[in-house]
């Protein structure tokens, strides 16, 4: 089955600073997201690319679908303590409101 | 805004036992989901619903799972005989035709 490669498992970064997280699979996708979760609760959407190449933000979040179409980058710029969590990315599939895979998550630590 | 609601939060069962999962999706979405997460693993899809019946089911959805519809508003997940490895989190989510997926905030299940 699909696969989505998240490294590494955890980062540790101090509060200010930008922080780069890439998300790359074998297969094509057609549709590419970025999920937060927090400790006990059900992830959140951040941002959903739609098309190859396509370059979306939002505050001080951006995120990139690869021309490919096998990878996607989330950047989080000027990093708050409340960025704390686990953020994956996602990828769906051709088809109208096909499954979700999911990567195994990047946990983020922000020091103040 | 709406959002998807899901109880119980919490749900202690013996092995053996049957559990039902329940979630209320967002009102005019009409395809809805089940994933689940074992604890510091990634989300993973178990079933799809669209028009009162599975679209796409994975191997983890296997006789002991079930999903139903019983009425417009609720959406349920029912483990028959619970084993130790259903332990998890449930995650149910709703998405309009076309559209991103969005996520309740999970029922933890633990399984003795």
């Amino acid at each position: 089955g699909q696969q989505l490669n998240q490294s590494p498992q955890s980062m540790f970064i101090q509060e200010g600073e930008d922080v780069s997280m890439n998300c790359t699979s074998s297969s094509i996708f057609n549709t590419w997201l970025w999920y937060k979760q927090d400790p006990g609760e059900g992830p959140v959407l951040l941002i959903a690319l739609y098309k190859a190449g396509e370059l979306t933000s939002n505050g001080r979040l951006t995120a990139q679908f690869g021309i490919t179409r096998k990878d996607s980058f989330l950047n989080i710029s000027a990093s708050i303590p409340s960025d704390v969590g686990i953020y994956f990315c996602a990828g769906q599939l051709p088809g109208a409101n096909s499954k979700l895979t999911f990567g195994k998550g990047i946990t983020l630590s922000v020091r103040p | 805004e709406p959002e998807v609601t899901q109880t119980p939060s919490h749900q202690v069962t013996q092995m053996g036992q049957e559990v039902i999962l329940r979630c209320v999706p967002i009102s005019n979405h009409l395809y809805f989901y089940w994933y689940r997460q074992i604890l510091g693993q990634k989300v993973e899809f178990l079933v799809s619903f669209y028009n009162n019946e599975i679209s796409e089911k994975s191997e983890i959805f296997d006789d002991q799972f079930s999903v139903e519809r019983p009425d417009g508003s609720n959406f349920t997940l029912k483990i028959r005989s619970t084993k130790l490895e259903d332990s998890a989190m449930y995650f149910c989510a709703s998405a309009q035709a076309g559209r991103t997926q969005y996520f309740g905030p999970g029922t933890r299940l633990l399984v003795l």
